[in-house]
């Protein structure tokens, strides 16, 4: 199984400022991972799919990168209802696995 | 706007069983893979399982082969996971994900407790 490391843990950050979450996979898994958003009490949401392509619906303050097996989720200016925990996934391989999670929290 | 609605789940005892359900609506049922992903606790997410559009093609995570079975009613929209001999692993919110192997879209989720 893949293997899915994010970091930090926990991202203390202020409203306004820019945000950066960073994923790396223990193998290669191409272009074939997804960011998603959950708050409390709520089904995760996809924000990203194909390491950079933002999902339907996704504010373009959202973005995603890749450099081999090391991936990277911005926001760029956070909001709010940015606050949430982020997960990152990789669907290359079976079974699909996630990352344990990025906590961001207002500072 | 898609919908996933979940329901079944509850408090069972180890080694019990149980079915949990899933609603889809507002897309076209028969046109996506689904799956079953769950989550621990204050725990990170697994993917449990999926399933082919036709039912015809499933895959499970190594820790449920043998005990969950994944299954689908095309004609209600409607996906199922048949859990048996559970344990306490088996303790988690239980989502519901249009897709085989990416979520496009989830459900809120049904809690399943396993305990004496």
């Amino acid at each position: 199984e893949i293997v899915m490391t994010q970091f930090p843990a926990t991202l203390s950050v202020s409203p306004g400022e820019r945000a950066t979450l960073s994923c790396r996979a223990s193998q290669s898994v191409s272009s074939n991972l997804a960011w998603y958003q959950q708050k409390p009490g709520q089904g995760p949401r996809l924000l990203i799919k194909g390491a950079s392509t933002r999902a339907t619906g996704v504010p373009a303050r959202f973005s995603g990168s890749e450099s081999g097996t090391d991936f990277t989720l911005t926001i760029s200016s956070l909001q709010s209802e940015d606050f949430a925990v982020y997960y990152c996934q990789q669907y290359n391989n079976w079974p699909p696995s996630f990352g344990q999670g990025t906590k961001v929290e207002i500072k | 706007e898609e919908q996933l609605v979940e329901s079944g789940g509850g408090l069972v005892q180890p080694g019990g069983s149980l079915r949990l359900s899933c609603a889809g609506s507002e897309f076209t049922f028969t046109n996506y893979w689904m799956s079953w992903v769950r989550q621990a606790p204050g725990k990170g997410l697994e993917w449990v399982a999926n399933i082919k559009e036709d039912g015809r093609e499933k895959n499970y995570v190594d820790s449920v082969k043998g005990r969950f079975t994944i299954s689908r009613d095309n004609a209600k929209k409607s996906l199922f996971l048949h859990m048996n001999n559970v344990t306490g692993e088996d303790t988690a919110v239980y989502y519901c994900a249009r897709g085989g192997t990416r979520g496009d879209y989830w459900g809120q989720g049904t809690l399943v407790t396993v305990s004496s």
